[in-house]
């Protein structure tokens, strides 16, 4: 099974809301990633996790926070977002430590967000 | 700064027609490259992955090169169908500080008609 899952689908939030978006993955891998991507460009690294430590921080606002509560699971919790936040949000895993180098990337169908 | 470039950004053939993807890179001290298929809306999926210490690699219709030196990749369809309309990404992955980062190029869109 390559399969990582993303829910919800779709999200719509205004600026205020708090809500959080959840990846998993049963495939044993121990490197996962969250990724934005606009209309038409490719993906944009924002984090990643290697053991359940966030080893990778792209440089991301506070309003995006992520979380790895266990090896199969990766949330992102959202908070305060803008319009600009607007995207497709994927999660991808790869196995770890060293095939965090070397290893297939794996990504989910991906959350598209929408912020009014 | 790891520049990853591919050409064309589109490319619209008649079914049947073998196509040449090209993707180059402007750092060659990489691990690896990765070619990605997305359909609209959707999440990427993995096509082909060429360790830097490997020339090529094949997955039924498509064919992968890499030439790390020269800083290049191809990917190559043979006998092109409908369902091959996505776009392709390529990304590689950086050694050294930027260890785990894949950069990934903006994607050459294909369109097969019949």
């Amino acid at each position: 099974d390559t399969e990582v899952t993303q829910t919800p689908k779709h999200l719509v939030m205004g600026m205020t809301n708090k809500k959080s978006l959840k990846c998993e993955q049963h495939m044993g891998h121990r490197a996962m990633y969250w990724y934005k991507q606009k209309a038409k460009k490719p993906p944009e690294l924002m984090f990643v996790y290697s053991y359940e430590k966030l080893s990778i921080n792209e440089s991301v606002p506070s309003r995006f926070s992520p979380e790895c509560p266990n090896s199969s699971l990766l949330n992102l919790h959202l908070h305060a977002l803008q319009p600009e936040d607007s995207a497709l949000y994927l999660c991808a895993s790869s196995q770890g430590p060293a095939a965090v180098v070397f290893g297939t990337q794996y990504f989910g169908p991906g959350t598209r967000l929408l912020v009014l | 700064k790891q520049e990853v470039t591919q050409i064309p950004a589109a490319l619209s053939v008649p079914e049947g027609e073998n196509l040449v993807l090209n993707c180059s890179f402007t750092d060659s001290a990489i691990y690896n490259l990765q070619w990605f298929r997305q359909d609209p809306g959707k999440g990427l999926t993995s096509l082909l992955l060429i360790q830097s210490s490997q020339r090529e690699q094949t997955s039924g219709r498509l064919n992968a090169s890499l030439d790390k030196s020269s800083g290049r990749s191809t990917l190559y369809i043979a006998a092109s169908q409908p369902g091959d309309s996505a776009t392709y990404l390529c990304a590689v992955r950086q050694g050294g500080s930027t260890l785990g980062r894949l950069y990934f190029g903006r994607g050459t869109q294909l369109t097969v008609w019949p």
